[in-house]
């Protein structure tokens, strides 16, 4: 069974510019999860899909922050524009349907590494 | 407010020894708490779940214990290997539905 994939691994940008990331769920996963990983610290939830529409975005600074998922598999994050404090790992994480979060088992892609110049 | 803390500091241990790390977490009632392993330049990887009603939970040379009382989870290695060296995350679900991780503790077995 193939994993999350995410591209691209890493990207470096000065500020203000903007930055797009790219995440493929594993076939079948029906909810979709982008987090922020700032160095020293766990993931931070963005937000998260079910299927196409958007379960939770509480946490997604959607001044610049924006994130889709068309037709239900892939989803895109992008970042407009970029501030030093984002530079962080951005990860993706898939699961099968969407019950309790907590009971629910996440399989994460490798990330994305930001840096903001 | 929702806390969840694990031992900021790294942990180093002899191969062959058990680690044992601490997960502590106020204002949270969870159902559910998770393990996750995560190395340098990957996503993290689910290692175990346990919920409220069980006390411990054991795969391989992995134990997990989840304590209501104390709202503590501890998470046991035994006979750790240099390739268990890690950062190992717990998380748990929150007040807003979403599943909460800790920053993690990062265990170094030393051979």
């Amino acid at each position: 069974e193939a994993g999350v994939a995410q591209s691209p691994r890493y990207k470096i940008i000065e500020k203000r510019q903007s930055v797009a990331f790219w995440c493929n769920p594993i076939s079948g996963h029906a909810t979709l999860y982008w987090y922020q990983q700032i160095l020293g610290q766990g993931p931070k939830l963005l937000i998260q899909f079910q299927n196409n529409g958007v379960v939770d975005d509480s946490q997604l600074p959607k001044d610049r922050f924006s994130a889709e998922r068309l037709k239900g598999v892939d989803s895109t994050l992008k970042i407009q524009p970029a501030k030093l404090e984002d530079s962080a790992v951005y990860l993706c994480a898939s699961s099968l349907r969407l019950g309790l979060a907590g009971q629910e088992t996440q399989y994460f892609g490798p990330g994305t590494r930001l840096l903001v110049l | 407010s929702q806390k969840i803390e694990q031992n900021s500091e790294a942990l180093n241990i002899q191969e062959g020894k058990t680690a044992t790390l601490t997960c502590n977490y106020t204002n949270y009632s969870p159902a559910y708490l998770q393990w996750y392993r995560q190395d340098p330049g990957r996503g993290p990887v689910f290692l175990l779940l346990i919920r409220e009603n069980e006390k411990e939970k054991r795969k391989e040379r992995l134990k997990v214990t989840f304590d209501t009382t104390l709202k503590q989870s501890l998470f046991h290695i035994t006979a750790s290997q240099p390739a268990d060296s890690a950062t190992y995350l717990c998380a748990l679900e929150g007040s807003a539905r979403q599943l909460t991780f800790g920053s993690g503790t990062q265990l170094t077995v030393l051979p």
